[in-house]
């Protein structure tokens, strides 16, 4: 079975300031794909990236970066001098070839302050 | 590039009445389209997957014939939720997904769905 946690339900910061959302997984399989999508108030959830299990390299784009640790099952998100319109509902997802369909975590509420 | 449009965006209905939901890929041919539910603060619940041109692959505890889901072309899927009660009343969205389970799901901008 494919399991997500995302432990921190909410998080608030100060604009500018640095903050990490972590996701831990579960999976038996040997071949899957991670995924973060950000859900602002909108409610329509926006894809920002997605890492298959054979490739570690860590990424980054723009003010964000992914940290892709196999070895603790994690693949936690970096927001760098977050700004107000990071304020959204971030969610961690595992797909995998066995399932074919995205596990979420809970998601992390993230609060950015003027 | 993958877009996913969904319509309506918001309805309001009686209780009793049919629902129906609309999912297109506008940019892409989506062999996999899937729907789920969101309440309030809560993370997304999927309902169902369907393919083009089969029945769709409900979750357990969804009933098949209370959310009925049509996949009739490779950039339109329907969710219609039959005799709407207040208690379907929730957020709607659909994904949609390229060939094969390395492509991404890119996910529509949702549907407000209020029973009365």
């Amino acid at each position: 079975a494919q399991k997500v946690t995302q432990a921190q339900t909410e998080i608030s910061v100060v604009e500018k300031e640095d903050v990490t959302l972590d996701c831990v997984y579960e999976t038996r399989d040997t071949t899957y794909y991670l995924f973060w999508y950000k859900q602002p108030p909108s409610g329509e959830l926006v894809f920002l990236i997605r890492r298959n299990s054979f490739d570690e390299q860590n990424e980054i784009s723009g003010r964000y970066s992914w940290n892709f640790q196999k070895s603790t099952s994690s693949f936690n998100f970096t927001i760098t001098a977050s700004q107000v319109v990071d304020s959204a509902v971030y969610f961690c997802a595992l797909d995998t070839g066995t399932a074919s369909k995205l596990t979420f975590g809970t998601g992390t509420r993230l609060q950015v302050t003027l | 590039g993958a877009v996913v449009s969904q319509h309506p965006s918001r309805v309001i209905c009686k209780s009793g009445t049919s629902v129906k939901i609309e999912c297109r890929s506008l940019d892409f041919q989506a062999t996999t389209m899937f729907w789920y539910r969101q309440f309030p603060k809560k993370s997304l619940m999927l309902m169902a997957t369907s393919n083009e041109g089969s029945k769709a692959t409900y979750e357990q505890g969804v009933e098949k014939d209370k959310f009925l889901i049509n996949h009739a072309s490779l950039t339109l899927s329907t969710l219609t939720v039959t005799s709407a009660h207040p208690e379907d009343s929730s957020f709607y969205i659909c994904s949609a997904r390229g060939d094969g389970v390395k492509e991404t799901q890119y996910f529509g901008p949702g549907t407000r769905l209020l029973v009365l």
